[in-house]
């Protein structure tokens, strides 16, 4: 258990549907980061918070929207959902941005229908 | 711009075998790199990771690593494989960058042991 926690597990939705996938970062971490794992595209940084602020952006749909709140846990916001966006998302954090190790979450499966 | 590439989509070896799974990478600055495993429907676990100390480095379950700054390699190495290894690894590179941290991950070694 990495102490990275993420809801929900498992999400099926349909094309054009809106989710929110939310994590709670490991006790002390201050940085939160989102990844998506995909057959074609493989293991992708999507974007990194740091104590509320933005830090870090990968390729990130303009369909995605991600936040993180005072208390820390951030949530990552899928709209108009399309087929290619099932795929597993994974919530990551560290105690700062610095080459610290980060901590996985098991992640939140989402598959669009 | 950060990049890994993992040789070998799937590498299979005997229980009590080497296991060698090869990474290289490519940065502009001096890198950070870590080695991640990852079991079925289970979430990324660190195995190990260098952060410019020592060039060997150990990691969790007998596993280690040597950067090779000339050959830009980081290899993950087991002497012996045990069945409860069989899993995806992925080597990932991040460069340190002021105020942010992006992973770059390569595409996986699906590692498969055979008793």
């Amino acid at each position: 258990d990495s102490g990275v926690t993420q809801t929900p597990k498992h999400l099926i939705t349909a094309t054009g549907q809106r989710v929110t996938l939310r994590c709670s970062p490991r006790s002390g971490d201050l940085s939160v980061y989102w990844y998506q794992q995909s057959l074609d595209q493989g293991l992708q940084f999507l974007i990194q918070y740091y104590n509320g602020e933005e830090r870090a952006k990968g390729n990130i749909l303009e369909r995605f929207s991600a936040q993180q709140f005072p208390d820390l846990h951030s949530e990552l916001n899928l709209s108009s959902l399309e087929l290619g966006d099932s795929a597993l998302y994974f919530c990551a954090s560290s105690v700062d941005h610095l080459g610290n190790t980060i901590y996985f979450g098991e992640g939140s499966w989402l598959t669009v229908v | 711009a950060q990049s890994v590439t993992q040789l070998g989509s799937h590498v299979s070896v005997s229980e009590g075998a080497l296991v060698l799974l090869r990474c290289n990478y490519s940065s502009s600055v001096p890198p950070y790199l870590f080695w991640y495993v990852q079991y079925p429907n289970q979430g990324l676990q660190l195995l190990l990771k260098y952060t410019s100390a020592a060039t060997l480095v150990k990691g969790i379950n007998g596993f280690e690593a040597e950067f090779k700054k000339s050959e830009t390699s980081f290899h993950l190495t087991k002497p012996s494989a045990h069945m409860s290894d069989a899993a995806e690894y992925f080597c990932a590179v991040s460069e340190p960058f002021p105020g942010a941290q992006k992973l770059v991950f390569g595409q996986g070694t699906r590692l498969t042991i055979n008793p």
